[in-house]
């Protein structure tokens, strides 16, 4: 079975760009979520999809970052626009539902200049 | 205050050696725990999760939960290099709106030297 894809597994952005990560979940997963992890903060959620659902927006992260699941087999995590604060590594997992496990991708490592 | 906490930050042990990892809740409402291992350039990965009070054993790799004390650890033994790793401890509780999401702890570097 194929784990959760992410791309690209770099980018690098000037401030003020408008940036578009990519996230695949293994197929028949019904959990969707976006981390951010940093050294300082750790592993902070994003946003939280069940069956394409918003269930959770991340509070603090709302003005500038927006997560959608345009099908059940992809989601986007959109930076707009971005601050070098939000130099990063943006990891996407998925669970079959709930309590199972989290399945986490590889990460996009974002740079912000 | 980070409502899961871990300690140590780091830990040193030698090849062969027992590493022992530990994390509190100061959350009541946390009944479900989990321990993930993430290595440097890949994502996290679960390693094993414990629900009930007691022991739970998995190869090498012993979790111990204390829901009276909010205490959850996870026990290395005949640690290998392969072993040296950031790990996570992450809780979670069932809210009745549906969602389950998973509060990581800052994590501890797990070195092993050969």
């Amino acid at each position: 079975d194929a784990g959760v894809t992410q791309t690209p597994r770099h980018e690098v952005a000037e401030k003020g760009q408008t940036i578009i990560l990519k996230c695949e979940p293994v197929s028949g997963h019904n959990d969707l979520f976006w981390y951010r992890q940093t050294k300082i903060q750790g592993l902070e959620l994003l946003s939280y999809f069940r069956s394409k659902s918003l269930m959770e927006d991340g509070g603090a992260f709302k003005d500038r970052f927006k997560a959608e699941m345009l099908n059940s087999s992809f989601s986007t995590l959109k930076i707009q626009p971005t601050e070098p604060k939000d130099s990063a590594v943006y990891l996407c997992a998925s669970s079959l539902f709930g309590i199972y496990e989290q399945y986490f991708g590889p990460g996009t490592r974002l740079t912000v200049l | 205050q980070q409502k899961v906490q871990q300690s140590p930050e780091s830990l040193s042990v030698p090849e062969g050696g027992m590493a022992s990892l530990n994390c509190t809740s100061s959350d009541r409402n946390f009944q479900y725990f989990w321990w993930y291992r993430q290595h440097s350039g890949e994502g996290p990965k679960a390693l094993m999760s414990i629900f009930s009070d007691g022991d739970k054993k998995e190869g090498r790799f012993t979790a111990h939960l204390n829901k009276a004390s909010l205490h959850v650890s996870l026990h290395i033994r005949d640690s290998q290099p392969s072993d040296s790793a950031l790990y996570f401890c992450a809780a979670s509780e069932h809210e009745t709106s549906g969602s389950w999401q998973l509060i990581f702890g800052s994590g501890t570097q797990l070195t092993v030297m050969p």
